[in-house]
């Protein structure tokens, strides 16, 4: 059973407009929490992270937001660049054990 | 930031072909691991080692083997190539958590993709 779950495969959006990116998990226990960017045929990218003591956690264009209550993590990202089209993975761990990730969402930036 | 290197990038190879994929890091990272990955899906994990001659299989079955000889370099080994074996092969390390409550980013490999004809 998937643990982390990105519901939806596909985004499109504007250049200069904010993309929010949504990832939903089911393991209580998980305290840490990535983003991925992967571009074809390369590995992915490591983002940003959050510990589960935050609730939001910036780095310049993106900013992570974990709803513990919810079980619900989003990333954003403003304003958004062609250059950010790729997919984009969550990622979740409970102490420090293994990860697991969510299918993806390809994000596409419209210039 | 991890340097992480895997080899090769593309192979294409006939069934029951013996392959062993190769994934190195410079960091002397313990912590490695080997994920699978087919598009539109999550990465699966296969194959993790905390450290020399530690190897643990991963949550997604696989026929696949791996070793640990050396801290900077874990390959993963197919007996029998078969064409389910067809996929992206993801090559991971992370360093280790010096004190903190929490895990560590994975650093990934650009990956190998795999065709079993």
């Amino acid at each position: 059973d998937q643990q982390v779950k990105q519901n939806s495969p596909s985004l499109s959006v504007q250049e200069g407009r904010i993309s929010i990116l949504n990832c939903d998990y089911t393991n209580s226990m998980f305290d840490y929490f990535l983003w991925y960017k992967k571009y074809p045929a390369e590995g992915p990218t490591f983002l940003i992270s959050i510990s589960s003591i935050k609730d939001k956690n910036e780095d310049g264009r993106f900013t992570v937001f974990l709803n513990k209550s919810a079980k619900h993590l989003s990333l954003h990202i403003v304003p958004s660049q062609p250059g950010d089209s790729a997919v984009y993975f969550c990622a979740a761990s409970e102490g420090f054990n293994k990860f697991y990730f969510g299918s993806g969402t390809k994000l596409n930036v419209k210039p | 930031e991890a340097d992480i290197y895997q080899t090769p990038r593309y192979l294409v190879i006939g069934t029951g072909k013996k392959i062993t994929l190769e994934c190195s890091q410079t960091m002397g990272h313990d912590k490695m691991y080997w994920y699978q990955q087919d598009p539109g899906m999550e990465l699966h994990l296969i194959h993790y080692s905390y450290g020399v001659n530690s190897t643990e299989k991963g949550d997604l079955s696989s026929e696949s083997t791996v070793s640990r000889i050396r801290t900077e370099h874990f390959p993963l080994t197919l007996e029998s190539a078969r064409p389910s074996h067809t996929s992206q092969y993801l090559c991971a390390s992370s360093e280790p958590k010096t004190g903190g409550w929490y895990n560590s980013p994975l650093h990934f490999g650009n990956g190998t993709r795999l065709t079993v004809t």
